[in-house]
């Protein structure tokens, strides 16, 4: 069985500032890990995904996350917000060879001028 | 890549019909299809997965005769919402697992489709 959980359901930044987006998992198998962005009334783009081949995973648009198996977390960051970073952002975990996704419960990013 | 389609994007309907709601994946198969369910500011909620050429298996909770899932191809799942009715109303999103580079299956979602009951 799986889990996740994103603390903070809604985080504010100032363009130009630093985004982190927490993301802990629990996991009985090596997980497989996911970051999904959710803009206004549309679906989910994929982020970015560990994999276990790199602990520091690069995705598009700046973002990155590194796995940390000692804190079971795969925090989001961008060095630098921007306006159209603004979003919902879905952490997700697949344990193994299972289908199926876990997902958070969301977190609400906010840039502001 | 990874292209993942819906349609219609935007349904309104009269309480007592039936929608169908289809799911693509437009530049890759996928044997494994999965439905999910939105409300307003929260997560997703998995309604069922879906294989091709085979009966969907339906999270607890679901009722599987008013949510009809087919997946007849390997690029085509569908869901039908039978005899709708207001509380029916909400976000479904279907997602398409693609096998990325021998080493997991990623899902790929596609945009949703907003679903409004009168």
């Amino acid at each position: 069985a799986q889990s996740v959980t994103q603390l903070g359901s809604h985080v504010s930044v100032s363009e130009g500032a630093l985004v982190l987006l927490r993301c802990n998992y629990s996991s009985s198998v090596p997980p497989y890990l996911f970051w999904y962005v959710q803009y206004p009334n549309q679906g989910l783009q994929l982020l970015l995904k560990y994999t276990s081949a790199a602990t520091l995973v690069k995705g598009i648009n700046g973002f990155e996350a590194e796995f940390k198996k000692s804190e079971t977390s795969f925090h989001l960051t961008k060095p630098s917000a921007h306006m159209s970073d603004a979003a919902e952002y879905f952490c997700a975990v697949k344990g193994g060879t299972a289908s199926k996704l876990t997902f958070g419960t969301g977190t609400r990013l906010q840039v502001t001028l | 890549g990874a292209v993942v389609s819906q349609h219609p994007s935007r349904v309104i309907c009269k309480s007592g019909t039936s929608v169908k709601i289809e799911c693509r994946s437009l530049d890759f198969q996928a044997t494994t299809m999965f439905w999910y369910r939105q409300f307003p500011k929260q997560s997703l909620m998995l309604m069922a997965t879906s294989n091709e050429g085979s009966k969907a298996t339906y999270e607890q909770g679901v009722e599987k005769d008013k949510f009809l899932i087919n997946h007849a191809s390997l690029t085509l799942s569908t869901l039908t919402v039978t005899s709708a009715h207001p509380e029916d109303s909400s976000f479904y999103i279907c997602s398409a697992s693609r096998f990325d580079r021998g080493i997991a299956d990623t899902q790929y979602f596609g945009p949703g489709t907003r679903l409004t009951v009168l």
